[in-house]
């Protein structure tokens, strides 16, 4: 079968880094993609990684290593408004992790 | 360029009845897909529509059914509804397979079955 998991909460002051991970088990794999979610708005896409290795995004970066089912996404210098939600997706159709909360505090 | 749009915003529906929602896609973007989100559960996928074909299912009841016209413009059915199916529908649209052609998100209906 498939299925992805991430941590559901995670907390992290501002200014910092947070990393969220996510492992994955599935027959087929085309990649690993991270979307953020805010209260009340529609998800937005953040990265994809096809293959292994880091890709970076300002100050979001993406990590997949396909021999060891893992990614992460990992946030730097947090600032409040990176308060949200954060989905790891995988496969064809697209198929979504649960989501980790993330809680940005002073 | 116009992002996803979906209508209705809201929906207050009764047990039994049955509701279309609508999902306008970015232009130029042929594939459609349909999610239910309910706390807890995350994002589930519905079904995706490419040039008015459904390319994939999940795993939902009959009760829950597509398609997509010429334009690319897509509806979702749900009929008998049940208190189970209030939920956050998503609407999302992508160039290509959404697996490498990001997706891009309307702000969704969110169904309420009393």
């Amino acid at each position: 079968g498939q299925s992805l998991e991430q941590p559901s909460e995670v907390t992290a002051v501002e200014g910092a880094i947070v990393q969220i991970n996510c492992t994955y088990q599935t027959s087929g794999f085309y990649g690993l993609s991270w979307y953020q979610q805010h209260d009340g708005g529609a998800p937005t896409f953040l990265s994809y990684n096809a293959l292994d290795g880091l890709e970076e995004t300002g100050r979001f970066s993406s990590f997949l290593s396909r021999s060891d089912s893992y990614g992460y996404l990992l946030l730097q210098e947090l600032q409040m408004k990176d308060s949200a939600s954060y989905f790891c997706a995988y496969s064809t159709p697209l198929v979504f992790g649960k989501g980790t909360r993330l809680s940005v505090i002073a | 360029k116009a992002g996803v749009t979906q209508t209705p915003r809201y929906l207050i529906k009764t047990r039994g009845q049955q509701v279309t929602l609508s999902c306008s896609p970015i232009s130029g973007h042929r594939s459609v897909s349909w999610y239910q989100q309910t706390p807890g559960q995350g994002l589930q996928f519905l079904f995706e529509y490419f040039s008015e074909t459904q390319r994939n299912k999940g795993n939902f009841p009959g009760r829950f059914s597509g398609r997509q016209f010429s334009n690319s413009r897509s509806e979702m059915n749900v009929s008998t509804l049940e208190l189970g199916d209030s939920a956050l529908y998503l609407c999302a649209s992508s160039l290509s397979h959404p697996y490498n052609s990001p997706l891009h998100f309307g702000n969704g209906t969110r169904l309420t079955v009393t």
